[in-house]
C-alpha cells in the first residue's frame, strides 16, 4: 500500500507570494493533518481535515488555510509569505478523525524556503 | 495546555551500546495518548508506538522497549544493542481525548547518533 505522498518536495518562494502544498493520504484514509516543523519552534499542529471539513486548527494566523477534496486529498495554502514561514511542512493521514482515535502516518514533507 | 519535554538534545553512543531517550509530559487530563516517532534524515516521521494513559504496561518490540510511568509523567524509550541505522531524531508526542485541538503536541526531539 502506498504511503502518504506530498508534492512538491522542495519549493522556493519570495516574501509576499503565496504557495499551495498538496498531500495525498494513504488509500482509504479520510483524515489529513498538517504540521509545520522549524528549528526554533519544532513540530507544531496546523489543522486537520476529515470528510472535507476542518475539524481542528492550531495556533496559526489566518494566512494559513487548507481544504480537503472528496477523494481525501488535501491542499494547504499560505498567503503573503514571510521569512518565518520557511519550514518543513508535514502531512499525516489516518483512517479516523483525530490523533486520539487513530494513529497518524506521515509523509516525507515539503521543504519550503522563503527568500 | 499540555507540554512534552525531551531534555536530551543530542546523544552520541557507539554501536551496540544501549541507549535511553527520556520523555516527560505535562497534562491535566486523565485520558491521553503518548507516541514515539522516528525522523531519519529523509524527513518522514515514522510511527513507533502509541500508548494510552490507562495502559501502564511496558512494551518491548525487538530491540526497542518503552517504559511508561504515570507517577513521574514519563514515557522513556530504550534501544538495546544500538545500530548505525538507528541514527535519527526521535520525537515523543502527546494528544488528549475529548474536544479541542486533536493534533499531536511534540517534544523538541532527541538527535541520536550511533557511531560505528
Amino acid at each position: 500500500k502506498a504511503g502518504v505522498t506530498q508534492t512538491p518536495r522542495y519549493l522556493i518562494k519570495t516574501r509576499g507570494q503565496q504557495v499551495t502544498l498538496s498531500c495525498s493520504p494513504i488509500s482509504g484514509h479520510r483524515s489529513v493533518s498538517w504540521y509545520q516543523q522549524t528549528p526554533g519552534q519544532g513540530l507544531q499542529f496546523l489543522f486537520e481535515y476529515f470528510s472535507e471539513t476542518q475539524r481542528n486548527k492550531g495556533n496559526f494566523p489566518g494566512r494559513f488555510s487548507g481544504r480537503q477534496f472528496s477523494n481525501s486529498r488535501s491542499e494547504m495554502n499560505v498567503s503573503t509569505l514571510e521569512l518565518g514561514d520557511s519550514a518543513l511542512y508535514l502531512c499525516a493521514s489516518s483512517l479516523k478523525a483525530g490523533a486520539v482515535t487513530d494513529t497518524q502516518y506521515f509523509g516525507p514533507g515539503t521543504r519550503l524556503t522563503v527568500l | 495546555a499540555q507540554k512534552v519535554t525531551q531534555a536530551q538534545t543530542e546523544i552520541s553512543v557507539v554501536e551496540k551500546e544501549d541507549v535511553t531517550l527520556d520523555c516527560v509530559y505535562e497534562t491535566r487530563d486523565t485520558t491521553y495518548y503518548l507516541f514515539w516517532y522516528k525522523q531519519p534524515p529523509s524527513g518522514e516521521l515514522v510511527f513507533l508506538i502509541r500508548r494510552n494513559s490507562f495502559d501502564e504496561q511496558n512494551e518491548i518490540s525487538g530491540r526497542y522497549s518503552w517504559n511508561f510511568q504515570k507517577s513521574t509523567s514519563s514515557f522513556n524509550f530504550t534501544i538495546t544493542a544500538s545500530q548505525v541505522v538507528d541514527s535519527a531524531v526521535y520525537f515523543c508526542a502527546l494528544t488528549l481525548s475529548g474536544g479541542g485541538a486533536d493534533g499531536l503536541t511534540f517534544g523538541k526531539g532527541t538527535h541520536l547518533i550511533i557511531q560505528p
